[in-house]
């Protein structure tokens, strides 16, 4: 089976840059999305194809590719971004598979 | 609005059956593809099926395989997910999510139904 792995936390500062990774074999052939999950709330989408943002996602949430990883970055992080980050890879034969999710805490 | 509405979480005993339901709206339903994704308590995502546009393709995760049937009535703007052979860990909540593009992109989710399989 394909797998994604993701840092279980990560902290920062209001204000500052905060970027959770996802590492697969071969993730830079297949197309990462990212998704934002807050505490008793549905998953919404923040970056697909790997750097596109869907309309009403703010421009501080960016992403990048770079061999097996990919990053997403929140620029001018704000206490209301503090959620659980899941990234999700599919290709036709790894199918759809999801990271184990990053805590990301605003200290 | 697109609006994603699930039903038919309930307790089951394992070994038991269950139907979810979703209740799709403010979209052309008959256009996308549609997935089933599940969330156990306190855990992570986990896709567990996708369905295409028309219902001719369809892909469940090693997990199911065998045991969940994903359906879909475009007429009723519904996907459907058949459960049977439930086992505890089969215990999550679950979302149905809409593909945007057919490619694993999930732009809208509902809220979610509970099962909860325990004896």
């Amino acid at each position: 089976s394909y797998d994604l792995t993701q840092p279980p936390s990560v902290s920062v500062s209001p204000g500052q840059t905060a970027s959770i990774t996802c590492s697969g074999v071969k993730l830079g052939d297949k197309y990462a999305s990212w998704y934002q999950q807050k505490p008793g709330q549905s998953p919404v989408l923040v970056i697909y194809q790997d750097k596109k943002r869907p309309s009403g996602i703010p421009e501080r949430f960016s992403g990048s590719t770079s061999g097996n990883t990919a990053t997403l970055t929140i620029s001018g992080t704000q206490a209301m971004d503090e959620a659980d980050y899941y990234c999700q890879a599919w290709d036709s034969s790894t199918v759809v598979v999801f990271g184990g999710g990053t805590k990301l805490t605003v200290l | 609005q697109v609006q994603l509405v699930e039903s038919g979480g309930a307790l089951v005993r394992p070994g038991g059956s269950l139907r979810l339901s979703c209740a799709a709206s403010g979209f052309t339903f008959s256009d996308y593809y549609m997935s089933w994704i599940r969330q156990a308590p306190g855990k992570g995502l986990e896709w567990v099926s996708y369905i295409s546009e028309s219902g001719s393709s369809r892909h469940y995760a090693d997990s199911v395989k065998g045991r969940f049937t994903i359906s879909r009535d475009n007429a009723k703007n519904s996907l459907y997910l058949q459960m049977d052979s439930l086992r505890a860990d089969d215990t999550a909540v679950y979302y149905c999510a809409r593909d945007l593009a057919a490619a694993g992109i999930f732009d809208y989710w509902g809220q979610g139904t509970l099962v909860t399989v325990s004896s």
